[in-house]
């Protein structure tokens, strides 16, 4: 079992539509959890912190559940430019962090 | 602010040549750079964890001798790959983290570099 896992999608959705990824993680000693974008052929660039009281920004967000051990994104009225691939990242003792694959999202006209 | 940058950020060469890529914080001090490579459609690997002034610790799998690591300052940190094979080719991208408040919970992510073996 990979230690973060993640559907891969692609999501295809119309624009204005609500999207949400769910991310699982195995290792229940795991302490901080984040949200990244990457764009194709670009760096990861982190979207937001995943709080266990769960967390807004704007049209993003976040939710972690530990007794079930997976994170969530859900974005709102989706635009052409959340169009990118969102990663799912965890991150134990040491610093030591673990990336997802990725979900793939693709916001249509 | 926490600006981290890569150079170079393409490189093309031959087999069997040795290429450094060098990875800068350019506005805050960083105690801990990360290495990562990522394949096309694929997540990112860890390859190795610099700490300044120390040797890297490097993940399973990946070979210290093959790919040579530097953390000379806290704003530096260098990947070397010896000797680059075609399967070599990939994305590497760098990462660091500050020494204290918000950089220091945080990871900040260089451009990344290219690199193609031919």
């Amino acid at each position: 079992r990979k230690e973060v896992e993640q559907d891969p999608g692609p999501f295809n959705v119309p624009e204005g539509a609500t999207v949400a990824f769910n991310c699982t993680y195995s290792n229940s000693a795991s302490q901080s959890f984040f949200w990244y974008r990457q764009d194709c052929r670009k760096e990861p660039k982190l979207l937001m912190s995943v709080y266990s009281s769960g967390n807004e920004d704007g049209r993003f967000t976040a939710q972690l559940n530990r007794a079930s051990q997976y994170i969530s994104l859900l974005i709102r009225d989706s635009k052409l430019s959340d169009s990118a691939t969102y990663l799912c990242v965890v991150r134990g003792g040491g610093f030591k962090t673990i990336f997802g694959a990725g979900t793939r999202l693709f916001v249509k006209a | 602010g926490a600006v981290v940058s890569q150079h170079p950020s393409w490189v093309i060469c031959k087999s069997g040549t040795s290429v450094k890529i060098e990875c800068r914080s350019l506005d805050f001090q960083a105690t801990t750079m990360f290495w990562y490579r990522q394949f096309p459609k694929q997540s990112l690997m860890l390859m190795a964890t610099s700490n300044e002034g120390s040797k890297a610790t490097y993940e399973q799998g990946v070979e210290k001798d093959k790919f040579l690591i530097n953390h000379a300052s806290l704003t530096l940190s260098t990947l070397t790959v010896t000797s680059a094979h075609p399967e070599d080719s990939s994305f590497y991208i760098c990462s660091a983290r500050g020494t204290s408040g918000i950089q220091q919970e945080t990871q900040y992510f260089g451009p990344g570099t290219r690199l193609l073996v031919l």
